[in-house]
């Protein structure tokens, strides 16, 4: 009954490849974030979207394209992968702020090593 | 200047003790909401707690209860009775505006050790 699903969950690449990381919500949530997370710096935040096609620049986001084609679905792209793009990624959602978790969720994360 | 400052990268505390981890924010906007989300070696983000800039209370949920003290911009959480199963990272994140559109801004973290 997962609400956020991440793939791949672990993923080891070269330098100078490309590399997508997919983000799939099942609640309808208008919202979604791409955070990193790296020892030292908490998290922050890419790119997010406020819907279909609408996205917009986070703190770090150079080095990172987002695409938003359906609600479902939030992409993530490295176009060519630095080792400085180590780190592991959360998707997050947000949906009506009076739920129990106030509206936001996060997925489990997908931990990318960059050789 | 950084919205959410941990000023504690790590704590200590004795199982059964009490513990409290700091955190200051900066934000111009009157409405806002703060969090704290624990993060097991798991991995994953679990929400503890809610303090809204309009709450006039100090929230609680179970062992967790936050110190808001709105004037000096500070929102610390309590932990009470520490059980080993609360050794973990802990952020404190805040999002600005009324109907939360922003993105959760989050400090850098505190690693929490219970020792038996």
């Amino acid at each position: 009954d997962a609400g956020i699903t991440q793939s791949p969950r672990h993923k080891v690449t070269e330098t100078g490849t490309p590399v997508t990381l997919r983000c799939h919500q099942t609640e309808n949530h208008r919202y979604m974030y791409w955070y990193r997370q790296d020892p030292g710096h908490g998290l922050r935040l890419i790119h997010y979207s406020y819907g279909v096609k609408d996205t917009d620049k986070g703190e770090v986001s150079d080095g990172y394209s987002v695409s938003r084609s359906k609600t479902e679905d939030f992409l993530l792209t490295l176009e060519s992968a630095t080792s400085s793009q180590t780190s592991v990624y959360f998707c997050a959602t947000r949906g009506v702020l009076r739920e129990s978790n106030y509206g936001y969720t996060f997925g489990s994360g997908t931990r990318l090593t960059v050789v | 200047a950084q919205k959410i400052t941990q000023t504690q990268p790590g704590m200590f505390v004795q199982e059964k003790e009490a513990v409290t981890l700091d955190c200051t924010y900066d934000t111009s906007d009157p409405s806002y909401g703060l969090f704290w989300y624990k993060q097991p070696s798991s991995g994953e983000m679990i929400f503890l707690i809610y303090q809204g800039s309009y709450d006039q209370q100090n929230a609680t949920e179970g062992r967790y209860s936050l110190n808001f003290q709105k004037a000096r911009k500070s929102a610390n959480l309590v932990i009470s009775a520490s059980q080993l199963g609360d050794s973990a990272m802990y952020f404190c994140a805040m999002r600005e505006g009324p109907r939360g559109n922003t993105p959760l801004v989050f400090g850098k973290g505190t690693r929490l050790s219970v020792i038996a």
